[in-house]
């Protein structure tokens, strides 16, 4: 059974940098899966911040960005605002078939 | 503006059936890849399903494979998720996702509540 993991659980200072990793237990991830992250608050619906690990939106805030780094994909927030508090997800995609990390509670404290 | 609105969700026994329905606006329905996407109470997100614009393709993620189907009418700009054999562990909230290209789900909706509960 695939899985696909991100640390469960981050802290992080007002005005500080974090990186979130997601990572598959089938091997390297590549642009071919099309790594995707959102962001989800209490409440809401997931938000779209990236698309192929490294593209924003229009509304993705600047201080948000995407890698591929050594087969895994990564978000960077740099600058982290307290409203940046919340859980984030990564999505990989295996030949039509989408699987969802489980999540990143990030705090900001 | 993209809007995509969930309905049909309730409370329903389980072994019985259910269909969710996202009604699309504000772009060319017929022209998307669309997925359904739940997430159980307190839980992390959970792909279901994904139908290409023209319905030739849909994928299921192997926890409804058999049960779920996915379909569209894009005269009526609406996808359905058809759910059969409900179970206790199928309570979630669905979400309908707006997909370009097979590569990235931009516009989501505000989710409909499935319990499946005797």
């Amino acid at each position: 059974q695939t899985v696909v993991a991100q640390e469960p659980s981050l802290t992080v200072s007002p005005g500080g940098t974090v990186t979130l990793t997601c990572v598959s237990s089938i091997g390297a991830l590549t642009i071919d899966n099309h790594p995707n992250w959102f962001q989800q608050r209490p409440g809401q619906p997931p938000r779209a911040l990236i698309f192929d690990a490294t593209n924003k939106y229009y509304w993705t805030p600047a201080r948000f960005s995407g890698s591929l780094l050594g087969g895994k994909a990564a978000l960077t927030l740099s600058g982290v605002q307290p409203e940046d508090e919340a859980e984030y997800y990564c999505l990989v995609c295996y030949g039509g078939v989408w699987m969802f990390g489980g999540g990143t509670k990030l705090t900001v404290l | 503006q993209v809007q995509l609105v969930e309905s049909g969700g309730g409370v329903v026994q389980p072994g019985r059936s259910l269909t969710l329905s996202c009604v699309a606006s504000g772009f060319t329905f017929s022209s998307y890849v669309m997925h359904w996407v739940r997430q159980a109470p307190g839980k992390g997100l959970e792909w279901v399903a994904v139908l290409s614009h023209d319905s030739s393709r849909a994928y299921y993620a192997e926890s409804v494979k058999g049960r779920f189907t996915i379909t569209r009418d894009n005269s009526k700009n609406t996808l359905y998720l058809q759910m059969n054999s409900l179970r206790a562990e199928d309570t979630a909230i669905y979400y309908c996702a707006r997909d370009v290209n097979w590569q990235l789900f931009d516009y989501w909706g505000q989710g409909a509540l499935v319990t499946v509960s005797s």
